[in-house]
């Protein structure tokens, strides 16, 4: 029978290379956003995150670009490495009757070719 | 440094039966939520709290479930009586402060099959 559920985007790179997940983002007032990188089996795990009052932050091996006017911000992995295979996530923290609260998205599926 | 503890990491029984799943946060995080990650939905927030006490319980699915967190190092999630679609992967995640815009800490997991 037909699979129906989520269709998660797939970024297939050659081992050393760069890479660039990018994520769109709905909520103007977001003020916060995060990645994560879920690997097969495991929970989401902090990468990285960045306030609206910033447009680059930089990790190791990671930076996180935001550009706010179009609402979009990517994550870009230099010198990919087959551990780096997973599925990212973007996280923009967007306010609720509640409080402000992070929603994430479908998430990309990154493939590291060796 | 202990994360995020979530137990059992596997559950599988028969539709009609109590599930309890439980998790433990990590030390002097204020906050603590329940997800629940599916294919068809992806990750979705059940219900979170501040200081044990429920705040936003507005994504948990129906009466069937229910969370408690009776003190700051102990929480659990109750679906009774369980059926098929409630099979997932359940986290739990604790973030510090008293200021959510924090990066939330997840654990690895409840994996649910409900037969």
């Amino acid at each position: 029978g037909e699979s129906v559920g989520l269709h998660l985007p797939t970024l297939s790179v050659q081992e050393g290379d760069n890479s660039i997940i990018n994520c769109a983002y709905s909520n103007s007032a977001s003020d916060y956003f995060i990645w994560y990188k879920q690997e097969s089996g495991k929970g989401p795990q902090f990468i990285i995150d960045i306030r609206s009052n910033m447009d680059k932050r930089q990790g190791q091996r990671v930076t996180v670009l935001l550009n706010k006017t179009v609402k979009h911000l990517s994550l870009q992995i230099a010198a990919t490495q087959p551990g780096d295979s997973a599925v990212y996530f973007c996280a923009p923290s967007a306010p609720n009757n509640a409080g402000n609260m992070l929603t994430f998205g479908g998430g990309t599926r990154l493939m590291v070719k060796p | 440094d202990a994360g995020v503890i979530q137990s059992p990491r596997h559950e599988v029984t028969e539709m009609g039966q109590e599930v309890t799943l439980r998790c433990k946060p990590i030390s002097g995080h204020d906050y603590l939520f329940w997800y629940r990650q599916t294919m068809m939905r992806g990750l979705e927030l059940l219900i979170y709290f501040n200081n044990n006490v429920p705040i936003d319980d507005s994504g948990m699915p129906e009466d069937r479930f229910s969370a408690k967190m009776p003190n700051a190092s102990f929480s659990t999630l109750k679906i009774q009586p369980s059926e098929p679609r409630d099979s997932a992967v359940y986290f739990c995640a604790s973030s510090p402060g008293v200021d959510p815009n924090q990066p939330q800490h997840f654990g690895d997991g409840t994996r649910l099959s409900i037969l």
